[in-house]
C-alpha cells in the first residue's frame, strides 16, 4: 500500500522568506504522480504543483517549486518570497499510473509572519 | 463558473437522521471521488465513479450510498448517522485517463452530527 508522509506538523516563515516543506512516501511501483495541494481556511483544496515521476526536472510553478528525489522517494515542496496569502495547509499527494486513489499525508500547517 | 460544487455546504443534523450531499461538475470529466477530511484534517477516499460506474469503494460502511445518475453527477447518502460520520466531505472530479490527472476538488460540505 501506498503511504505518504509528513513529518513537519507546523512551520512558520517570514514574510518575503522562502521556506521548504517536507514529503516522502512509499510506493512500489515506478510510474506514478506526485502532488501538492494548498487548503487555506475556506477549505478549499487547490492543486500548487504537479510531479510525474519519468521526468527527472523538478516541476515549477512561479513562486512554488519542488525538489524531487526518486531513489530517496523524497518530494518537497520550497516555496519561495513567501506571501501572507501562502498561509494554509499544505498536503502532499501521491497516485500509482492506472490507479485513480490519491494518497494524502497527514499536512503541514504553514504560517507566515509579517 | 464552479468547476465542482457541492450542496449543502453545512449541514447540522441528529443521530440517526438520514442525509444526502450532491455533486456536480462542468469540466467534462469521466471520473468523480468522494474523499472525507476527519477532524484531524486526514484526506481519505470513499468512492470514486468512472463514467457511472464504482470503481473504488474504500471499506466505507454501507450506510453510506454513493449514486451517480450521470458522469457529471455525483451524490452522497448517508443513512442513520453517527457521531463519528461528523467531519468534511469533498466531492472531486478527474479526466479519469488514469494517467494522474489533476483531481479537482469542491468546496467541501461540512457535515456535523449532534
Amino acid at each position: 500500500a501506498q503511504t505518504v508522509t509528513q513529518s513537519q506538523p507546523e512551520m512558520s516563515v517570514q514574510e518575503a522568506e522562502t521556506v521548504t516543506l517536507s514529503c516522502t512516501y512509499d510506493t512500489s511501483e515506478s510510474d506514478y504522480y506526485l502532488f501538492w495541494y494548498k487548503q487555506p481556511p475556506s477549505r478549499q483544496m487547490i492543486l500548487v504543483i504537479r510531479q510525474e515521476a519519468y521526468k527527472q526536472q523538478n516541476a515549477t510553478e512561479n513562486r512554488f517549486s519542488v525538489n524531487f528525489q526518486k531513489a530517496a522517494k523524497s518530494f518537497s515542496l520550497k516555496i519561495s518570497d513567501s506571501q501572507l496569502g501562502d498561509a494554509a495547509m499544505y498536503f502532499c499527494a501521491h497516485t500509482n499510473f492506472g490507479n485513480e486513489k490519491l494518497t494524502f499525508g497527514t499536512g503541514t500547517r504553514l504560517t507566515i509572519i509579517p | 463558473d464552479t468547476a465542482v460544487s457541492q450542496t449543502p455546504k453545512y449541514l447540522v443534523t441528529q443521530m440517526g437522521n438520514d442525509k444526502s450531499i450532491k455533486c456536480e461538475q462542468n469540466l467534462g470529466h469521466d471520473t468523480m471521488y468522494w474523499y472525507k477530511q476527519d477532524s484531524k484534517k486526514f484526506l481519505k477516499i470513499m468512492f470514486s465513479y468512472n463514467n457511472k460506474e464504482l470503481i473504488i469503494n474504500e471499506t466505507v460502511p454501507n450506510r453510506f450510498s454513493p449514486k451517480s445518475p450521470d458522469k457529471a453527477h455525483l451524490n452522497l447518502h448517508i443513512n442513520s448517522l453517527e457521531l463519528g460520520d461528523s467531519a468534511v466531505y469533498f466531492c472531486a472530479s478527474s479526466q479519469g485517463d488514469r494517467r494522474g490527472n489533476t483531481i479537482y476538488f469542491g468546496e467541501g460540505s461540512w457535515l456535523t452530527v449532534v
